[in-house]
């Protein structure tokens, strides 16, 4: 079991460009979050996806964020006309059952998104 | 609103030591808390999960305390390693039936062990 997989690890930008960042879940897992970590500040979350759904999208940005989690492949995060304030880690995060169902969250390693 | 608070920011104590990191958090409507690893430029790493009808949980060195009626856990690490050291995350997960919104995480104390 290759565990959470994020790509890329690393990703620069220029202001206004799309970035897209992907996140394979493991093995068997249904359930896909997505957190933010912006410097000196601790985690937040950002979305909740289970395949071809979203459930809960509060703590994503209402403009130029959307996610998705596609029957097949990956979910993706994409971020439209980036600015420099979307510099930040973006985690990915899987778990088997859901987070309030008290089961484990795994993480990936993370996409550093870095726009000039 | 949940709000998880961790203490101290950062320790730096000698190899050999145990050490305490706390984490409180102001909501007790919990339902798991999560200990986690954190290296620089990495991911984070799932330490100990202690469900909210659990008390402690122990894996090697480490040992984490859950008292969920009055907001706080502990993450104790015996016999400390310069290999241990890392940003330490504390984060605790909602109860179901009120919503999505995933885990709620400290900004983590951030531990140097000296050789």
């Amino acid at each position: 079991n290759a565990g959470v997989m994020q790509n890329p690890r690393h990703l620069v930008r220029r202001r206004g460009q799309e970035a897209r960042l992907r996140c394979s879940p493991m093995k068997g897992h249904s359930h896909v979050y997505w957190y933010r970590q912006l410097p000196e500040e601790g985690l937040k979350f950002m979305v909740y996806l289970q395949k071809e759904n979203i459930i809960d999208e509060s703590g994503m940005p209402k403009e130029r964020f959307s996610a998705e989690f596609p029957k097949e492949g990956p979910s993706i995060l994409r971020i439209q006309q980036v600015v420099r304030g979307d510099s930040a880690a973006y985690f990915c995060a899987s778990s088997l059952m859901d987070v309030f169902g008290g089961t484990e969250a795994f993480f990936g390693q993370g996409t550093r998104l870095t726009v000039v | 609103k949940q709000e998880v608070t961790q203490i101290p920011a950062a320790l730096s104590v000698p190899e050999g030591e145990n050490l305490v990191l706390n984490c409180s958090f102001t909501d007790s409507a919990i339902y798991n808390l999560q200990w986690f690893r954190q290296d620089p430029g990495k991911g984070l790493t799932s330490l100990l999960l202690i469900q909210s009808s659990q008390r402690e949980q122990t894996s090697g060195r480490l040992n984490a305390s859950l008292d969920k009626s009055s907001g706080r856990s502990t993450l104790y690490i015996a016999a400390s390693q310069p290999g241990d050291s890392a940003t330490y995350l504390c984060a605790v997960s909602r109860e179901s039936g009120g919503g999505a919104d995933g885990l709620t995480f400290g900004k983590g104390t951030h531990l140097i062990i000296q050789p």
